[in-house]
């Protein structure tokens, strides 16, 4: 089993409407969670963190579900500027971020 | 100017040269990291370093090697390139303390022919 588990997508959606995506992690230990967006070809950027009582962004909210050992992200009233590839990094380690393949988004008009 | 500068942004090179990408960071982060990323592939980290005389392989170093000239620079070498290693290459950068996020440099598209 990977460390990290993303389902690649693509997710095709409709602007307006709601998306969400799960990553699944296989260390309990784990400590940390990001969800990071990432462009075609480029740098991945961080979105935002994951707090053990979820948090909330503006269209976008986080959360973490220990027990199944997940992080979720919800994306509300998609953009066509939502379109992208969106990773999830854990941490498993005190030392390094474990990332995993990426879920890509695409938002038509 | 970004926070993290990788140079250069792309290179296209041959089969047995050495190639030094170059990675420079005005955040203060003490942690380091450098990725390569392949399509339909996940991150995957070549080398990290937490501080100036710290150094560490991560799961694909073989045919990399890494020199962390001050806090704010890690470099990243190819001693003797193979295709292969064709690939899009990331810097990193983070705080030293556990449970931090990492940024990104903008990135180097190395082709090696």
């Amino acid at each position: 089993r990977k460390e990290v588990e993303q389902d690649p997508g693509p997710f095709n959606v409709p602007e307006g409407a709601t998306v969400a995506f799960n990553c699944t992690y296989s260390n309990s230990a784990s400590q940390s969670f990001f969800w990071y967006r990432q462009d075609c070809r480029k740098e991945p950027k961080l979105l935002m963190s994951v707090y053990s009582s979820g948090n909330e962004d503006g269209r976008f909210t986080a959360q973490l579900n220990r027990a199944s050992q997940y992080i979720s992200l919800l994306i509300r009233d998609s953009k066509l500027s939502d379109s992208a590839t969106y990773l999830c990094a854990v941490n498993p380690y005190t030392d390094k971020l474990i990332f995993g393949t990426g879920t890509r988004l695409q938002v038509f008009p | 100017d970004a926070d993290v500068t990788q140079t250069p942004r792309n290179r296209i090179t041959k089969t047995g040269k050495r190639i030094m990408l170059e990675c420079s960071q005005t955040k203060g982060h003490d942690r380091m990291y450098w990725y390569r990323q392949d399509p339909g592939l996940g991150l995957q980290l070549i080398y990290y370093s937490f501080d100036v005389k710290d150094i560490n392989k991560g799961e694909i170093s073989d045919g990399y090697s890494v020199s962390r000239q001050a806090q704010a620079k890690f470099s990243l070498s190819l001693e003797s390139a193979i295709p292969n290693q064709t690939a899009l290459y990331f810097c990193a950068t983070s705080e030293g303390t556990v449970n931090q996020p990492q940024h990104f440099g903008d990135g180097t598209r190395l082709s090696i022919l």
